[in-house]
């Protein structure tokens, strides 16, 4: 019951912006679009969130699209680190769990 | 320097033992949580606490029991009633329950029992 959809595998070149799509089609008026990282054998590391407007932090952007069943997490310069495997999760406000699908395993090549 | 710590990183048990898991915090959350996580899969949710002395089942709660008799604090015993114990542990915190809090992780205990 993941409710996201994303490719299972991405590669980028380091310095290069890593653009990681997720499809929550089916995502309702009151879920946040939540991505984590996972670095093998660690425990999930909370990257950004949002609900219907475009976020940035320091580590990466989101952008939702404008009927927000779709949306892209934006590492604008990929560095060796960033390899893991991205979870897209969406989530109600007042839920209590995160529901990880099988995400995307992003390689970053030198 | 605030965290999520859990103890021990490897833990290895014969069949048939309890084993407790620790997990403590210092962010000062009020929620707190278990999830597990096999091979290629994804978290599944055992147990959450949303405030001291009150803990709820998740998805898989079976053979499994928790403690919430400290803020800081949420262990996880891993009974000999529980089928299939060996598995990747992780224990998370939000501020509260609800809301659009995230959860913060910690690194994991890795469960081998044979």
């Amino acid at each position: 019951d993941a409710k996201t959809t994303q490719p299972p595998s991405m590669d980028c070149a380091e310095g290069r912006a890593a653009n990681l799509p997720c499809n929550h089609s089916t995502i309702s008026g009151n879920e946040y679009v939540y991505w984590y990282r996972q670095i093998h054998s660690q425990g999930p590391q909370y990257i950004i969130h949002g609900l219907k407007n475009n976020e940035t932090n320091e580590m990466a952007s989101l952008i939702i699209t404008e009927d927000r069943k779709s949306s892209t997490l934006i590492l604008p310069h990929a560095t060796l680190r960033d390899t893991a495997v991205y979870y897209c999760i969406v989530r109600v406000g007042g839920a209590q769990k995160l529901v990880f699908g099988q995400g995307t395993r992003l390689t970053i090549n030198p | 320097d605030g965290g999520i710590t859990q103890s021990p990183k490897y833990l290895f048990r014969k069949e048939g033992q309890n084993v407790t898991l620790s997990c403590e915090q210092n962010l000062n959350h009020d929620a707190m949580y278990w999830y597990r996580q096999d091979p290629g899969q994804g978290l599944r949710l055992i147990y959450y606490s949303q405030i001291v002395n009150d803990f709820q089942k998740g998805d898989i709660a079976e053979g499994y029991s928790v403690s919430r008799e400290k803020k800081e604090s949420f262990p996880l015993t891993v009974t000999s009633a529980q089928k299939n114990p060996t598995a990747f542990y992780l224990c998370a915190s939000s501020p509260r329950l609800a809301g659009s809090y995230e959860q913060y992780f910690g690194p994991g205990t890795r469960l081998t029992v044979t």
